[in-house]
């Protein structure tokens, strides 16, 4: 059964249209990521929730955003999507106690990805 | 900052051999890890590694992790077509995930 869901698993937007990628996980893990892969490349973390706090890696543009609705649920939003940004997006999720907190941890989970393509 | 180095990138071997792949990190981890991905899929959880010293292994792959040396290796034994995929290792530290380049594996006959 899947555990962390990406819809859609393909998503073509023509240049410069707001697009959105959604992410829904049935574990409770409290920590979601999102990372951008390109062709032949490692993935690159966007940013991460840890619980409601949200954390933007510092070379993430602008035109990349992130919703955090509830607990299940992260949404990747571009807002106006280039070329550049054609590629296969990944959703992650983990359970990370906080300090002090032992036996919380678990590994990252992903889901199996929403390829882009910008027109 | 974290950094996370793979070597080699790239690994063209015949069925039958043995080889090594090798993950550099540059600073202390809470956990490694090594993940599989074939062609447009995504990734696929392979072993998660804790503590220094930790050998886990699955059919043909055994991973180990020396975190004093700041090191993980991923040992292929008498590689098999079905291997071919790209591998990648990942460390995570204070909540983030961060990846290596990736080694491409490519089995020939």
């Amino acid at each position: 059964d899947a555990m962390v869901i990406q819809n859609p698993r393909y998503q073509v937007t023509q240049f410069g249209k707001p697009v959105t990628l959604s992410c829904s996980q049935t574990l409770n893990h409290n920590v979601m990521y999102w990372y951008q892969q390109k062709s032949s490349q490692a993935p690159k973390l966007l940013f991460h929730y840890y619980d409601k706090d949200f954390n933007n890696e510092a070379d993430t543009p602008d035109n990349f955003q992130s919703r955090r609705p509830n607990t299940s649920f992260c949404f990747l939003d571009i807002r106006s999507p280039g070329l550049g940004d054609a590629a296969m997006y990944l959703c992650a999720t983990s359970r990370e106690g906080r300090q002090g907190v032992l036996g919380m941890n678990t590994e990252a989970f992903f889901g199996q990805g929403t390829r882009l393509t910008v027109v | 900052e974290l950094k996370v180095e793979q070597n080699p990138l790239f690994l063209s071997m015949q069925e039958g051999k043995n080889y090594t792949i090798y993950c550099n990190y540059s600073t202390t981890s809470d956990r490694l890890y090594w993940y599989r991905q074939d062609p447009g899929k995504s990734l696929e959880s392979l072993f998660v590694l804790l503590s220094n010293g930790a050998v886990k292994q699955e059919g043909r792959l055994m991973a180990s992790l020396d975190t004093k040396a700041r090191l993980s290796t991923l040992h292929i034994t008498a590689a098999v077509h079905d291997l071919s995929a790209t591998y990648f290792c990942a460390v995570e530290r204070t909540g983030k995930l961060i990846f290596g380049q990736g080694t491409t594996l490519q089995v020939k006959p």
